[in-house]
């Protein structure tokens, strides 16, 4: 079975500190896909980035950045320089590749508030 | 692009109605997915459709909850009769079909929500 833990429920910063969203996953697939989401206050669902389990290339998009570690089962997101528009729920989630589960596992989210 | 549309955006209905939510994929996406998210349970998965075909339904909850996708372009899914305990963010979300790489899952677009209230 699939698993993703999101172990910090809400994180609090203050504007222009960088933040580190903490996705450990678990399944018995080899080859598998993580994705990020975010959900803002308006409650919609945005996709943010997908890696599959062959590429642990870390990627960076302007202030975001992801790190995949298949070591430590991981698949962190860190924001660089947050602003209050990051302010959001993320959601880390899991499917199988191959011709396995398309659906999502999701985690249970990390609420980040950002102050100005 | 339009996006994912989903309708109605919120739904107040009394416990025993029927309710119905409408879900209109992005045009050329073959696989359609019905969430539902609680503050207690998450985002869960309910059931997912690939080209207009149930996959997997294993997260209906019960005889009550169904769906049916009659074409490329239209999904319901049906409460009869709504419980209280069935109010929740209804998500679908839809995603293209697989690319020629060996290993590929395309990212799963959402729509807005269904925002449904039982009284």
């Amino acid at each position: 079975a699939q698993k993703v833990t999101q172990a910090q429920t809400e994180i609090s910063v203050v504007e222009k500190e960088d933040v580190t969203l903490d996705c450990v996953y678990e399944t018995r697939d080899t080859t598998y896909y993580l994705f990020w989401y975010k959900q803002p206050p308006s409650g919609e669902l945005v996709f943010l980035i997908r890696r599959n389990s062959f590429d642990e290339q870390n990627e960076i998009s302007g202030r975001y950045s992801w790190n995949f570690q298949k070591s430590t089962s991981s698949f962190n997101f860190t924001i660089t320089a947050s602003q209050v528009v990051d302010s959001a729920v993320y959601f880390c989630a899991l499917s199988e590749g191959g011709t396995g589960r398309r659906a999502l596992t999701f985690g249970s989210g990390t609420r980040l508030q950002v102050q100005p | 692009d339009a996006g994912v549309i989903q309708s109605p955006r919120h739904e107040v209905t009394e416990m025993g109605q029927e309710v119905t939510l409408r879900c209109k994929p992005i045009s050329g996406h073959n696989s359609l997915f019905w969430y539902r998210q609680t503050m207690m349970r998450g985002l869960e998965l309910l059931i997912y459709f690939n080209n207009n075909v149930p996959i997997d339904d294993s997260g209906m909850p019960e005889d009550r909850f169904s769906a049916k996708m009659p074409n490329a372009s239209f999904s319901t899914l049906k409460i009869q009769p709504s419980e209280p305990r069935d109010s929740a963010v209804y998500f679908c979300a839809s995603s293209s079909p697989e690319a020629q790489g060996r290993y590929s899952n395309q990212p799963q677009h959402f729509g807005d929500g269904t925002r449904l209230s039982i009284l």
